[in-house]
């Protein structure tokens, strides 16, 4: 019922991209992305709401198809700063307000100079 | 001062002792959470308050307790806990419920002897 992520980790270069996916096997109603550096608190990034809907964050961005039930996040020309867990959350089962979330186990993105 | 406080920031216990966990929000958000963390596993949602009153218990074992007097204040009451219960644990505070960026806090490294 929780969310799939992948990959469960990847090694940049700094200035390069990367795709971090979230995938659902159940209808998606929102997907909630954080980011957890070592040692420090989860951070909100973003929600989205809508099918289809992207938004941005500095130079990460992430879009949401709803029809395939997925959610992809994307760090553009990263910098050392990104590096972290990455963590999508979605509705837990027989909810769609956002209230109560499940969440995958995390995509280690590594930025090295 | 740091949005969503939680002290301690580390506790051991033993099996048989009884502790709280403390979580105070400077933001005047009006819902808080319980999460725990463990090593290699995803976020897991424990409990939810809105307005001071629970409306999530995600099947959380009896041993575990909140409280929330108020809607700065979220306390979680340990007694009894087994060597599967150290982890993490994390509060967060959002505006409202639904979908809103959730704040965390820094959590409460627990350590079952």
């Amino acid at each position: 019922q929780q969310p799939v992520q992948s990959p469960q980790a990847v090694i940049l270069r700094e200035g390069e991209d990367a795709v971090i996916n979230c995938s659902s096997s159940k209808a998606l109603y929102s997907v909630h992305w954080y980011r957890q550096k070592h040692g420090e608190a989860p951070v909100f990034l973003m929600i989205l709401l809508k099918g289809g809907e992207q938004k941005g964050h500095e130079k990460i961005s992430a879009s949401f198809n709803e029809k395939k039930q997925q959610s992809s996040l994307y760090l553009t020309a990263s910098q050392l700063s990104y590096s972290g867990t990455y963590f999508c959350g979605t509705d837990l089962p027989g909810e769609t307000s956002g209230s109560r979330l499940t969440f995958g186990e995390g995509t280690q993105l590594t930025v090295n100079p | 001062e740091t949005g969503v406080t939680q002290t301690p920031r580390h506790l051991v216990m033993g099996m048989t002792n009884k502790k709280s966990l403390k979580c105070e929000q400077h933001l005047g958000h009006n819902a808080m959470y319980w999460y725990k963390q463990s090593a290699k596993k995803p976020l897991e949602l424990m409990f939810v308050y809105s307005l001071e009153e629970r409306v999530e218990n995600n099947s959380v074992p009896s041993r575990f307790s909140p409280e929330c007097p108020n809607s700065s204040h979220l306390f979680l009451h340990l007694h009894t806990l087994q060597p599967e219960d150290s982890a993490l644990y994390l509060c967060a505070s959002s505006p409202r419920i639904g979908n809103q960026p959730q704040h965390f806090g820094d959590g409460t490294r627990l350590s079952i002897l």
